[in-house]
C-alpha cells in the first residue's frame, strides 16, 4: 500500500528541547517537502528536497532543520531556536519538483509544554 | 513569490445548495493550479488540478474548477453539495519553483 507515513502523531515538547518528526514515502518519488499548518493560515514551506542529499529552505524555515539520507526518508527537527513550535506539520511528496501534484502525508501535531 | 487569496474563510450553506469558492493568485508566468481538500480527521488529499488544456477542469466528488487565465483566478464549484462535503479546501498554485497555498475555506453543510 503505497504512501507517506509520519510518525508520531502527537508529539510534546518542553522548553528548550529538539524535537524530530518522521516522514517515510513509499511512493519512489524523488521530491520531498515539509510544511506548516496553523488554523486560518493555510500551509507554509519550511524545507524542500529535489533529491537524495539536496534540501531547500522555504519560507519559514527558522529554527527547524532537515536531512535526505536516503529517498523514502525527510526528517524535520524542530530545535529550541523555534519560539513557536505549536503547530500542525505535514510532510508531502512529488514525483519531481517541477510542479507535480504533492501527495501529503496524515500530520503531526506538535505540542509545546 | 506568488501569493493566493481565497475569500470567506468560513462558508455554511445547506445541503443542495451551489457552492463556489474564489481562489486569484498573483504570479504573472506559467502556474499549475490545483484544490486540496482536507475532510474532518483525514490527511490532505488533491480534489483537482489545472496544468494545461481545457480551463475547466473536473474532479472528484462532483466538483469542478475554471481557470480565467486574465482574471487570475481558478474558481471551484459544486453545483449541490452534500453533508459528506464538509472539509477545508485549499487553493494552491505553483509559479516560481514554490507551491503557495491559500489560506483556506472552512465549508460547513448542514443537512
Amino acid at each position: 500500500d503505497g504512501g507517506i507515513t509520519q510518525s508520531p502523531k502527537y508529539l510534546f515538547r518542553k522548553e528548550g528541547q529538539n524535537v524530530t518528526l518522521s516522514c517515510e514515502q513509499n511512493l519512489n518519488h524523488d521530491a520531498m517537502y515539509w510544511y506548516r499548518q496553523d488554523p486560518g493560515q493555510g500551509l507554509r514551506l519550511i524545507y524542500y528536497s529535489q533529491i537524495v542529499n539536496d534540501f531547500q529552505k522555504g519560507d519559514i524555515a527558522e529554527g527547524y532543520s532537515v536531512s535526505r539520507e536516503k529517498k523514502e526518508s525527510f526528517p524535520l527537527t524542530v530545535t529550541s531556536a523555534q519560539k513557536n513550535p505549536t503547530a500542525f506539520y505535514l510532510c508531502a511528496s512529488s514525483e519531481g519538483a517541477g510542479g507535480e501534484t504533492q501527495y501529503f502525508g496524515p500530520g503531526t501535531r506538535l505540542l509545546v509544554l | 513569490a506568488q501569493s493566493v487569496s481565497q475569500h470567506n474563510h468560513h462558508v455554511i450553506l445547506s445541503e443542495a445548495a451551489s457552492l463556489e469558492l474564489g481562489c486569484n493568485y498573483s504570479y504573472g508566468g506559467t502556474v499549475n493550479l490545483f484544490w486540496y481538500v482536507q475532510y474532518p480527521g483525514q490527511h490532505l488529499q488533491l480534489l483537482l488540478k489545472y496544468f494545461s488544456g481545457d480551463p475547466l477542469v473536473k474532479g472528484i466528488k462532483g466538483f469542478e474548477a475554471e481557470f480565467i487565465k486574465s482574471k487570475f483566478s481558478f474558481n471551484l464549484r459544486k453545483p449541490s453539495v452534500q453533508w459528506s462535503d464538509t472539509a477545508e479546501y485549499f487553493c494552491a498554485v505553483y509559479g516560481n519553483n514554490r507551491l503557495a497555498f491559500g489560506k483556506g475555506n472552512q465549508v460547513v453543510v448542514i443537512p
